[in-house]
């Protein structure tokens, strides 16, 4: 069974940088089968898909064109987890995170983590 | 959304009801469609893939349809834990991305 855990802080500064961790058991970030997403979800936005990470003999990603210019998704196979990085956020970008498994689909998820990007 | 789906949707218990999902041809067009439960407080669980597949553990009162670029859900047998958030979701060919519904509120009267 496939399972993923999240963490990282619920609360980052104006301009500063998003940082969560997806750490992953019963499955390997090298599969050459799944594809590790991040995606969020607010009230003003609903559910937003913000990129992917993913090992088909080399590394390869795919981003949003929303945020694509301010997010960064990379795996750390020693540890087996993925990360979101997300830059220059604002009040907008206040939301659940969640992180992903597909393979064909999202089929497995992480449990959330509220963050809230205020002074 | 780059889907569609109405906001709300309504029934009585024991009673039939559908949720639309309208896409386009860049997903819906040649893609599978999936349905997604999500309780309050929780991640989305998948309920239908590939357009009209149940995962183990769903029951079969649940059942999804795809046509052309229009998808549904239909929940039969209504029962007042079925009273939640329901997200269609595809990939989308031109955003090379996944994409979702706004998300309909099912409440069972």
């Amino acid at each position: 069974q496939v399972q993923l855990q999240q963490s990282g802080p619920g609360l980052v500064k104006p301009s500063q940088t998003l940082s969560l961790t997806c750490a992953i058991s019963g499955d390997s970030i090298s599969s050459n089968s799944a594809a590790w997403n991040w995606i969020r979800q607010s009230p003003s936005r609903g559910l937003e898909w913000l990129g992917r990470t993913y090992y088909r003999s080399k590394w390869y990603n795919g981003y949003a064109v929303s945020v694509k210019s301010r997010v960064s998704i990379n795996p750390d196979t020693s540890k087996n987890q993925f990360s979101l990085q997300l830059n220059s956020v604002t009040p907008e970008d206040t939301a659940v995170y969640y992180c992903a498994r597909s393979a064909d689909y999202l089929d497995y998820w992480g449990q959330g983590i509220l963050v809230t990007v205020s002074s | 959304s780059v889907l569609t789906q109405p906001p709300s949707a309504s029934g009585t218990p024991g009673q039939r009801v559908t949720i639309s999902c309208s896409g386009s041809s860049s997903n819906f067009g040649s893609n599978y469609v999936y349905w997604y439960q999500q309780l309050p407080g929780t991640a989305p669980k998948l309920l239908i893939y590939r357009n009209n597949q149940r995962p183990s553990g769903v029951p079969d009162r649940f059942s999804g349809s795809k046509s052309g670029t229009s998808a549904s859900l239909a929940i039969s047998g209504l029962r007042s834990e079925d009273e939640t958030d329901y997200y269609c979701a595809a990939w989308d060919d031109s955003l090379s991305g996944w994409i979702f519904g706004g998300g309909t509120k099912l409440t069972v009267l």
